[in-house]
């Protein structure tokens, strides 16, 4: 597709359960990035893939959080034994430059529409 | 702690006045502040961006002025429209690495007719 593709859109899921996000980023993007919107805040940094590896994951708020890029296109955000506080809507944007090229940091950062997760 | 701090968090502009939103940092090492700009719904979408070399940058009604001494930047919206009406992100990012963007809480503009 010409943009990032994120599903579902809106999940809602009971206290405890496990929820997977789906990210499809622009085809050829290098970069893929996981933010996490609460409600009237702004995008915080999650975790960084550079292809199929995982750079940083310094965002990343518990361990019940693991995100996936095994092919260095789609990408996973797995939330393991959700909890109210993890309600928010979660991001995922995409970028052509890796690392290497990087240097003069000048990559444009394109977004998915998100997916919003309610948990009860 | 907030890395980038911006206001305000609400503004209200009449159609054809200008919008201001200020930021602010501490970490010298940003070398790259870009705005995005956000519809409810839909993801924040890059507006325009200045790295510390140059003072201003100004695209059509947009512009950002920048001081570097004083470590602040701002976004001046000229003319402004109702189709201006949206969430308004500052943002920064380190040299030297992948485009890991810090963002700001937010600036939630109104442009009313």
């Amino acid at each position: 597709g010409a943009g990032v593709s994120q599903s579902p859109r809106y999940k809602v899921a009971k206290r405890g359960q496990d929820v997977a996000l789906r990210c499809d980023p622009i085809s050829g993007h290098v970069s893929l990035f996981w933010y996490q919107q609460a409600l009237g805040q702004g995008p915080e940094f999650l975790t960084y893939f550079q292809n199929e590896a995982q750079l940083d994951k310094s965002g990343l708020p518990s361990d019940r959080f693991f995100a996936e890029r095994p092919e260095g296109s789609v990408s996973t955000l797995k939330i393991q034994r959700t909890q109210q506080e993890d309600s928010a809507v979660y991001l995922c944007a995409s970028s052509l430059q890796g690392l290497r090229l990087a240097v003069r940091n000048t990559g444009e950062l394109f977004f998915g529409e998100g997916s919003r997760l309610t948990v009860l | 702690q907030q890395q980038v701090k911006q206001s305000p968090q609400s503004l209200i502009v009449q159609k054809g006045g200008i919008s201001i939103i200020n930021c602010a940092y501490e970490n010298t090492a940003f070398d790259y502040f870009p705005w995005y700009q956000q519809f409810p719904g839909k993801g924040p979408a890059l507006l325009i961006a200045i790295r510390p070399d140059v003072s201003e940058k100004k695209e059509g009604r947009f512009t950002i002025s920048f001081n570097k001494s004083a470590k602040q930047f701002s976004l001046h919206i000229m003319d402004s429209q109702p189709g201006d009406s949206a969430t308004y992100f500052c943002a920064a990012s380190k040299r030297g690495g992948y485009q890991k963007v810090t963002f700001g809480i937010g600036t939630k503009l109104q442009v009313i007719p």
